[in-house]
């Protein structure tokens, strides 16, 4: 298995929580993405980082919001949740010259009550 | 936009006997990278095969193995020998080819989810 970790594994909170979820990874790897999976859902990109102090929004909006200010490391953080943020966060990274595969870590699970 | 289809959203198969999944996807690029990703349950999602579209020839993978048909945007998987562990949601992938800022982003189809039957 690939060297990128997301804590925490499983998460429910209460709506207006502040929330940030953890991804890191070891491989020096520059890109690192966040990808929004519902159940039985497709993936849909939220956030990427081409690197340290470099952030982009994906193709799905979402309200969460990123930061890269180590390489290795790219929380992804809920200023205040609502049920409609319940879902699956996955984490990944890839190579940054030339490199297109893409590890991924095993996932947040949120639920929002 | 590039689209990435998955039309069976299960399959089961015996264990042993081999099955094939099935990808289709649009685009209008010539140069791009297509993939399989295997997600088992409550696992991380691990990279089973890459094809690269210049490339006439089909990738292979041990018992995983592909067919690529360029011109009809095809992309299916074959797996051989199937196992327990094989059980899993498999996603078919799309990346552009062109490495500009932006473009190396993944796009998903749906996913099929494969039951192996002992």
């Amino acid at each position: 298995e690939a060297d990128i970790y997301q804590t925490p594994r499983y998460l429910v909170i209460g709506t207006g929580k502040k929330i940030t979820l953890e991804c890191s990874q070891t491989m020096g790897h520059d890109k690192m993405y966040w990808y929004q999976q519902d159940p039985g859902m497709e993936l849909h990109l939220i956030h990427y980082s081409y690197g340290v102090n470099s952030t982009e929004k994906g193709d799905l909006s979402s309200e969460s919001t990123v930061s890269r200010i180590r390489t290795e490391h790219f929380p992804l953080t809920l200023e205040s949740a609502r049920p409609s943020h319940t879902s699956q966060y996955l984490c990944a990274s890839s190579e940054g010259q030339g490199g297109n595969i893409q590890y991924f870590g095993a996932g947040t699970r949120l639920s929002v009550l | 936009a590039q689209t990435v289809t998955q039309s069976q959203p299960e399959m089961s198969v015996q264990e042993a006997e081999t099955v094939t999944l099935s990808c289709t996807y649009d685009t209008s690029e010539s140069d791009y990278y297509l993939f399989w990703y295997k997600q088992p349950p409550s696992r991380q999602m691990i990279l089973v095969i890459r094809q690269e579209a210049y490339k006439q020839q089909n990738a292979t993978e041990n018992r995983f193995s592909v067919n690529f048909q360029k011109a009809a945007k095809s992309f299916s998987l074959k797996i051989s020998d199937s196992q327990l562990g094989d059980a899993a949601m498999y996603f078919c992938a799309y990346r552009s080819g062109w490495a500009n800022f932006g473009n190396e982003k993944l796009t998903f189809g749906t996913g099929t989810r494969l039951t192996i039957i002992p």
